[in-house]
């Protein structure tokens, strides 16, 4: 059990186009999912945090008007990357919390390109 | 938030045991302990959580200072798969059922063959 999907899996997408991530937690319930960025050889960076029905809570420095975030139901939230720039380009990874003991559960991560 | 250090990298001989430490000395009383790996390109893996207690499950070992302010994941037997980065992330409650996650540098584990 336990399992949270992302789609699509990479996207190749032009300057100035947006781009929609989707994330589902497939087999339980999650008011709570993550939106996260990793660039090569780094760790993962919070973005925001999501609550079903509610707006997304977004970390410093994590522009809210570029990346939209809904949390329409508890199983999916959806990241969508706004007139995207090449300097988005990153792997951006979601979780879904499950609890107690409040554990989160990754997707496989979306590698977003941006020519 | 609680931040944790840990080594860069560390490296086993496969078959043996790895003792994974981290510093979590900004812990407080109800932050869980969680540690989790990833290989490359894909999402972290749950690997085992505590609280206070030390755990065990069917992948890793989770060894929990008393006063908490440090712990260590050990596998027991390393294999080629462990080959990864692994994270101890401490996770302070945001908000009623909230547990946010601050994900440190990690250590990558190399295992040798």
């Amino acid at each position: 059990g336990a399992v949270v999907s992302q789609h699509p899996s990479r996207v190749i997408c032009k300057s100035g186009t947006s781009v929609k991530i989707e994330c589902r937690s497939l087999d339980f319930q999650a008011t709570t999912m993550f939106w996260y960025r990793q660039f090569p050889k780094q760790s993962l960076m919070l973005m925001a945090t999501s609550n079903e029905g509610s707006k997304a809570t977004y970390e410093q420095g994590v522009e809210k008007d570029k990346f939209l975030i809904n949390h329409a139901s508890l199983t999916l939230s959806t990241l969508t990357v706004t007139s995207a720039h090449p300097e988005d380009s990153s792997f951006y990874i979601c979780s879904a919390q499950r609890g107690p003991p409040y554990e989160q559960y990754f997707g496989p991560g979306t590698r977003l390109t941006v020519t | 938030d609680a931040k944790t250090t840990q080594p860069n990298s560390m490296e086993s001989n496969e078959e043996e045991p790895v003792h994974l430490p981290c510093n979590h000395s900004t812990i407080s009383g109800t932050d869980y302990i969680h540690w989790y790996r990833q290989l490359p390109s894909q999402g972290p893996e749950y690997v085992i959580h505590g609280l206070t207690s030390n755990v065990n499950n069917r992948m890793a070992s989770l060894a929990i200072a008393e006063d908490r302010k440090s712990s260590t994941l050990i596998l027991h037997r390393a294999t080629l798969r462990d080959a990864a980065v692994y994270y101890c992330i401490i996770s302070p409650q945001i908000g009623s059922g909230t547990y946010k996650y601050i994900f440190g540098t990690g250590t990558r584990l190399k295992v040798l063959a």
